[in-house]
């Protein structure tokens, strides 16, 4: 099984429907992270969690919302979903960043999200 | 403000030739830096990594230095191979872990 789960792979949905995308680690990780790709904008940071009662919005963290309902379950909601919100999604998680800076993340394969 | 810029693509090279990707930067400090590559269909995965000034980071016949001079972290292979086809993202990140990362380079490797 894959370290870093994430479901569904993909998802076409209509505007204004609530969405949920999973993530489940077996990294034992207590950073997870919530990314965006978009083509030609690299990867944006949505949300993350150092752990369980740590929620902190990134940088693009508007129409999204987040729960971490264990160390190893992160979701990622979209209440009404739009069309410009059509994107690759990746979960990520990681280890605290020691004196080195920051470490390493482990990616899930990411969920296709298309919104008509 | 922190980012990194990184060479566009697509870059397109036949198979054997010298692969050179620009990566520079911009942040406080001396963050880590690192590459990930992803494969179609799948998601990043960590190539390489330096932390400090003068840090070379390798991996799969890939290498990297950390220039603090330059502020730039360059990724280099002497021979590519059709199977290293595949999006390179640049990225930095100091002890926060909020990873800033590029907007990609889309290398393709021809027969």
């Amino acid at each position: 099984d894959a370290d870093v789960t994430q479901t569904p792979r993909n998802r076409i949905t209509k505007t204004g429907k609530r969405i949920m995308l999973e993530c489940s680690q077996t990294k034992g990780h207590d950073r997870m992270y919530w990314y965006r790709q978009d083509p030609g904008l690299g990867l944006r940071l949505i949300y993350y969690s150092f752990d369980v009662k740590d929620i902190n919005k990134g940088e693009i963290s508007d129409g999204y919302s987040v729960s971490r309902q264990a160390q190893a379950k992160f979701s990622l909601s979209l209440e009404s979903a739009i069309p410009n919100q059509t994107a690759l999604y990746f979960c990520a998680t990681s280890e605290p960043g020691g004196e080195s800076g920051a470490n390493v993340l482990t990616f899930g394969a990411g969920s296709r999200l298309t919104v008509l | 403000g922190n980012s990194v810029t990184q060479m566009e693509g697509p870059v397109t090279l036949s198979e054997e030739a010298f692969l050179t990707i620009n990566c520079t930067y911009t942040a406080t400090g001396y963050p880590s830096l690192f590459w990930y590559v992803q494969y179609p269909g799948e998601g990043l995965q960590l190539l390489l990594k330096a932390t400090k000034a003068d840090d070379k980071g390798s991996n799969k016949g890939f290498e990297a230095t950390y220039r603090k001079e330059t502020t730039s972290f360059h990724l280099e292979k002497g021979s590519v191979q059709v199977s290293d086809s595949a999006v390179y993202f640049c990225a930095h990140g100091g002890a926060t872990n909020k990873l800033i990362f590029g907007t990609g380079t889309l290398l393709a490797v021809q027969p």
